[in-house]
């Protein structure tokens, strides 16, 4: 399969633990994204990279939450001292390209979290 | 910052009949792309439209794009029930990231 992967697919969690997310890209895809959807809503965007670079984080991240991209490929969303709030799906998604005007988000099957 | 408003926020309609949303934003953007998401399932990329009243088909879908680039709609013609789900429209560009509210569909058999 060379679609996005995500790992765990489900994550239940007691308030106040740390998780960690995982998300491989399609290969050779340079730009990668991290949104939050919460049931009726759309994909609230959290942050993207361009290669390992992080160009973008949304301010309504916040400072419990951290990702990485070490060497460009796969990424890594930490959220520390977990609150219900944040019990959601956690999608990401990569793109080819420089730009991302010109390029289509090819989304994973995401990582439901729950904060009981 | 960048909003992007969708209507109507649900629709239902029986199979056969015609469908559209609406994207409308406050600022101009400089393209504008649509998903559909299953019900289930993770946003999958339709179409991306870019110049100003630009207008795409695919099939049953119509795409546009208006003319001061603020707002676009999706059209179906003849829903099926393979096209329930929820559509959004998304922009993107640099420090701008925003997906639209979204339609969600509903087709009755």
């Amino acid at each position: 399969d060379t679609g996005v992967s995500q790992d765990p697919r489900h994550k239940i969690t007691k308030r106040g633990q740390n998780v960690t997310f995982r998300c491989d890209p399609i290969s050779e895809h340079n730009r990668l994204y991290w949104y939050r959807q919460t049931l009726g809503q759309g994909p609230e965007f959290l942050t993207y990279f361009q290669n390992e670079a992080q160009l973008e984080k949304s301010r309504l991240l916040s400072d419990r939450f951290s990702a990485e991209r070490p060497k460009g490929s796969f990424s890594t969303l930490e959220i520390q001292r977990t609150e219900q709030g944040d019990s959601a799906m956690y999608l990401c998604a990569s793109s080819p390209g420089r730009e991302v005007l010109y390029n289509e988000q090819f989304f994973g099957p995401g990582t439901r979290l729950t904060v009981l | 910052g960048q909003q992007v408003m969708q209507i109507p926020q649900y629709q239902h309609v029986q199979e056969g009949e015609d469908f559209t949303t609406y994207c409308n934003s406050s600022t101009t953007l400089s393209n504008i792309q649509w998903y559909k998401q299953r019900p289930g399932g993770h946003p999958v990329f339709l179409i991306q439209l870019v110049k100003s009243g630009e207008v795409k088909k695919q099939k049953r879908l119509t795409f546009q794009f208006g003319e001061a680039k603020k707002n676009s709609s999706l059209h179906i013609t003849a829903t099926q029930t393979t096209d329930v789900g929820t559509y959004f429209c998304f922009s993107g560009g640099y420090q701008k990231v925003t997906f639209g509210t979204g339609t969600k569909l509903q087709v009755i058999p």
